[in-house]
């Protein structure tokens, strides 16, 4: 069974440009998450999903991040513009639930450099 | 900001020795996680205690939980150097969100 998967690996973009992640969950996982890890950090949460409807977005910085999941599938996470302080690894998760007793699946990450 | 902290930041040991890390937190739980983090990879979920849980084992991992002392132990037995990678304790909060401490690097030399 394929794990969640996330596109690009890597990035590597001038500040002020724009930039999008890509996420596709576990099958039949409901839940999904977007964390943001910097070096040498625990990854921090930035929203999460229940199936199409962000149900915790609270950590979203919303004047440059957004995120959709429009079928309640995949997931797309963009930033607009990017600024120096965005470099870090964008990790993606999903879970068959919202309940926190439900191990969450992580993908492998994009690591974003802003120059 | 984030709930958990693990102490030691970073502990070197050699191959077969027992390592110990610890996790404290500040508000109350209904659960704690640990998770390990490879070079490079994506965090693994390792083992899960629930608050009203002290002890659970899994293969060479044995984790603690006092919720008195609001704090979480992991031992990791005859380690290996794949055991090399960073340990992250999770604590649930309001909402059933998890939240990550900033991670104990462990280093297994051969």
């Amino acid at each position: 069974e394929a794990g969640v998967v996330q596109s690009p690996r890597y990035k590597i973009i001038e500040k002020k440009q724009p930039v999008a992640f890509w996420c596709n969950p576990i099958s039949g996982h409901n839940t999904l998450y977007w964390y943001l890890q910097n070096l040498g950090q625990g990854p921090e949460l930035l929203i999460r999903y229940e199936n199409e409807e962000a149900v915790d977005d609270s950590q979203l910085p919303k004047d440059r991040f957004s995120a959709e999941r429009l079928k309640g599938v995949d997931s797309t996470l963009k930033i607009q513009p990017a600024e120096l302080g965005d470099s870090a690894v964008y990790l993606c998760a999903s879970s068959l639930g919202l309940a926190s007793y439900n191990e969450q699946f992580f993908g492998p990450g994009t690591r974003l450099t802003v120059l | 900001s984030q709930q958990g902290e693990e102490d030691p930041q970073a502990l070197s040991i050699q191959e077969g020795e027992n390592a110990t890390m610890n996790c404290s937190y500040k508000t109350s739980i209904n659960n704690l996680q640990w998770y390990r983090q490879n070079s490079g990879r994506g965090l693994v979920h390792l083992i899960l205690i629930r608050s009203n849980e002290r002890e659970k084992h899994s293969g060479r991992l044995r984790v603690t939980l006092d919720t008195s002392k609001k704090s979480s132990s992991l031992l990791i037995t005859a380690s290996r150097a794949a055991d090399t990678a960073s340990y992250f304790c999770a604590t649930d909060s309001a909402g059933n969100m998890l939240t990550f401490g900033g991670g104990t690097r462990l280093m297994v030399k051969p």
